[in-house]
């Protein structure tokens, strides 16, 4: 079956305390793999697009891995304006077709 | 970036009337927008896909009547929701594709509808 799975659910930081947040997935086929950031009350915001393992791609205090099975998004030196949900999207074959993760809720205290 | 506008961003009504959402790309054109609802602390559930010009496929447990879905033009894609319920109260979240060949989605704001 078909389906992309995030852990942890919750993660708590200290203020400068570098973390991992992981996404698997069993999709076949993957055509791009896709992290996004979703405050509360808030649609999700673009974060990054990895399309072959090995890749990878940063943006400030974030960097996005992905392997064949995974992904992974690393956080260094968080701040308290990192906490959000992260949200990981797989494209399946079917161009339109994506499957979403439930998400990490980060909450990094000052 | 690309920019995806959702209206309105929350809506209070009571229950049997219909509400319409509008979901707008406002620097691009979306020959294809995706609906989601999402409920507390889970991801998003995809609804159906809006195509422009054509009808919407919808995803299976996804009531075609009680979720009407037009793709009128490039740019706008409607969700109204018919004869609102309690249990229709939620989250709802458009997105849209910059580039069709592309697989990067950009986000509405959202929705939140109450339904009383």
């Amino acid at each position: 079956e078909d389906q992309v799975t995030q852990s942890p659910e919750a993660l708590r930081l200290q203020e400068g305390e570098s973390s991992s947040l992981n996404c698997s997935y069993t999709v076949s086929g993957l055509r791009g793999l896709f992290w996004y950031r979703q405050d509360p009350g808030k649609g999700p915001e673009f974060l990054f697009t990895l399309y072959s393992a090995g890749e990878e791609k940063e943006k400030e205090r974030l960097k996005a891995t992905l392997t064949k099975k995974e992904s992974f998004l690393h956080i260094t030196a968080p701040k308290p304006e990192d906490s959000a949900t992260y949200l990981c999207a797989v494209q399946a074959p079917n161009f339109n077709k994506f499957y979403f993760g439930s998400g990490t809720k980060l909450n990094v205290k000052p | 970036g690309a920019v995806v506008s959702q209206h309105p961003s929350w809506v209070i009504c009571k229950s049997g009337t219909s509400v319409k959402i509008e979901c707008r790309s406002l620097d691009f054109q979306a020959t294809t927008m995706f609906w989601y609802r999402q409920f507390p602390k889970q991801s998003l559930m995809l609804m159906a896909t809006s195509n422009e010009g054509s009808k919407a496929t919808y995803e299976q447990g996804v009531e075609k009547d009680k979720f009407l879905i037009n793709h009128a033009s490039l740019t706008l894609s409607t969700l109204t929701v018919t004869s609102a319920h309690p249990e229709d109260s939620s989250f709802y979240i458009c997105s849209a594709r910059q580039r069709p060949d592309t697989g990067e989605l950009f986000f509405g704001e959202g929705s939140r509808l109450t339904v009383l």
